[in-house]
């Protein structure tokens, strides 16, 4: 079964400062991986994925989000943080090749971004 | 015009009692999924279906019984209501395969008491 780890329960930036999120995953064979930011009292929205060819994926919002095989990281990334980026961050996995296979996310990182 | 609608957006009601909720796509996609995030904001797969056909029924109590009376529509009902059944239920929709992000709706909170 596949699975996601994101190890921070939160992490804290300074806007204009730089930010990483973290996420590990496991599964059996290749992934597609997601990333999903969700805001106070909202569904969840997309931001960016992998499915295949470049490791770094650029997405919505300034986001992008560096695919490592050989770490199983998908980590999400941002040059510049804005106050508006505090939310809370899933990534999730889906395996490769597993039909109607649904996304597993990851238990979530607040991100707060403080003036 | 809204992606991923559900009605109603807050329930609160007794234990015991049932209710439903109502999930719309306008999207085409043929797979529609229920989710439910607890207070720790968790996110687990409950149901799947992909063109009115369940696909996917993790571990979840009988008293919940999803329905499907068209691929742009899934509802949830749930009978007899426990506290533990407290959280909020997203219903997303899928499309392009295995390699299409899911759109999700703005969630219904449920509240037993």
């Amino acid at each position: 079964a596949q699975s996601v780890a994101q190890p921070e329960d939160q992490v804290n930036v300074a806007e204009g400062n730089p930010l990483t999120v973290k996420c590990t995953y496991s599964v059996s064979g290749n992934p597609y991986l997601f990333w999903y930011v969700q805001y106070p009292n909202r569904g969840l929205q997309f931001l960016l994925k992998y499915i295949t060819g470049d490791n770094l994926v650029k997405g919505s919002y300034g986001f992008e989000a560096e695919f490592n095989k050989s770490q199983t990281s998908f980590h999400l990334k941002k040059p510049s943080a804005l106050v508006s980026d505090s939310a809370l961050y899933f990534c999730a996995v889906r395996p490769i090749g597993r039909g109607y296979s649904t996304l597993t996310f990851g238990k979530g990182t607040m991100l707060l971004v403080s003036p | 015009d809204t992606a991923v609608s559900q009605t109603p957006k807050y329930l609160v009601t007794q234990m015991g009692n049932d209710k439903s909720i109502k999930c719309e796509q306008n999207l085409g996609h043929d797979t529609m999924y229920w989710y439910k995030q607890d207070s720790k904001k968790f996110l687990k797969i409950m149901f799947s279906y992909n063109n009115k056909e369940l696909i996917i029924n993790e571990t979840v109590p009988n008293r919940f019984s999803p329905k499907s009376p068209d691929k742009a529509h899934l509802n949830l009902h749930i009978n007899s209501l426990e506290l533990g059944d407290s959280a909020v239920y997203f219903c997303a929709s899928g499309g392009q395969g295995e390699t299409g992000e899911l759109f999700f709706g703005e969630g219904s909170r449920l509240t037993v008491l």
